[in-house]
């Protein structure tokens, strides 16, 4: 089956800094790509939708200047928490899919700032 | 804003029982799918329910999506302590998934 990468698996930063994310489609071509949030014992919360080519479509009370998200190419889309604090700590998890095919999510990032 | 809205939040049961999970909107999807998480992980997909009225099975898992496409249930039956998890619905419609809130199943052996 499809294979979707996320890396890095955990990463610990110190308040005030950035950090990247990145989630790769492996073996199929995603013209879409979703970032996803989750505190411990939640749900997944819709951060933003990325589109191939174009500007990401966050979800309401998502600061886009925040978590930048960029899709340059058709397997590679990358999350940026920027000047990151506690509150940012969670589970970042990505998903792709070629058109409207079977979603594929990564394995997670569990982002922890001190 | 479409919401999921799961019950219940928590379900802990004996081995052997059976029990149904359910997941509801006013929202009409085009498609609903359930996954399943373990912690640390990102959801795997059980199954996807595109008509309304349709139920699907898998082993000891049924699944139902409603007439008007607005809620699913899930039904497991004789539980065992390897189906505990995070049993998340998630529901497709304007180009994105939404989530559910999500059920936390305990299986007690």
């Amino acid at each position: 089956g499809a294979v979707v990468s996320q890396h890095p698996s955990w990463v610990i930063c110190k308040s005030g800094t950035s950090v990247k994310i990145e989630c790769r489609s492996l073996d199929f071509q995603a013209t879409t790509m979703f970032w996803y949030r989750q505190f411990p014992k939640q749900s997944l919360m819709l951060m933003a939708t990325s589109n191939e080519g174009s500007k990401a479509t966050y979800e309401q009370g998502v600061e886009k200047d925040k978590f930048l998200i960029n899709h340059a190419s058709l397997t590679l889309s990358t999350l940026t928490v920027t000047s990151a604090h506690p509150e940012d700590s969670s589970f970042y998890i990505c998903s792709a899919r070629r058109g409207s095919e079977k979603l594929f999510f990564g394995s997670g990032t569990q982002l922890s700032v001190l | 804003t479409q919401l999921l809205e799961q019950s219940p939040q928590f379900l802990s049961i004996q081995e052997g029982e059976n029990l149904t999970v359910y997941c509801n909107s006013s929202s009409v999807f085009s498609s609903l799918q359930w996954y399943r998480q373990e912690p640390g992980e990102g959801p795997v997909l059980l199954v996807t329910v595109v008509t309304g009225g349709e139920v699907k099975k898998l082993k000891r898992l049924t699944f139902q999506f409603g007439d008007a496409r607005k809620d699913s249930s899930l039904h497991i039956t004789a539980a065992q302590p390897g189906d505990t998890g995070l049993y998340l619905c998630a529901g497709e419609g304007y180009q994105k998934v939404t989530f559910g809130t999500g059920t936390k199943l305990q299986v007690i052996p």
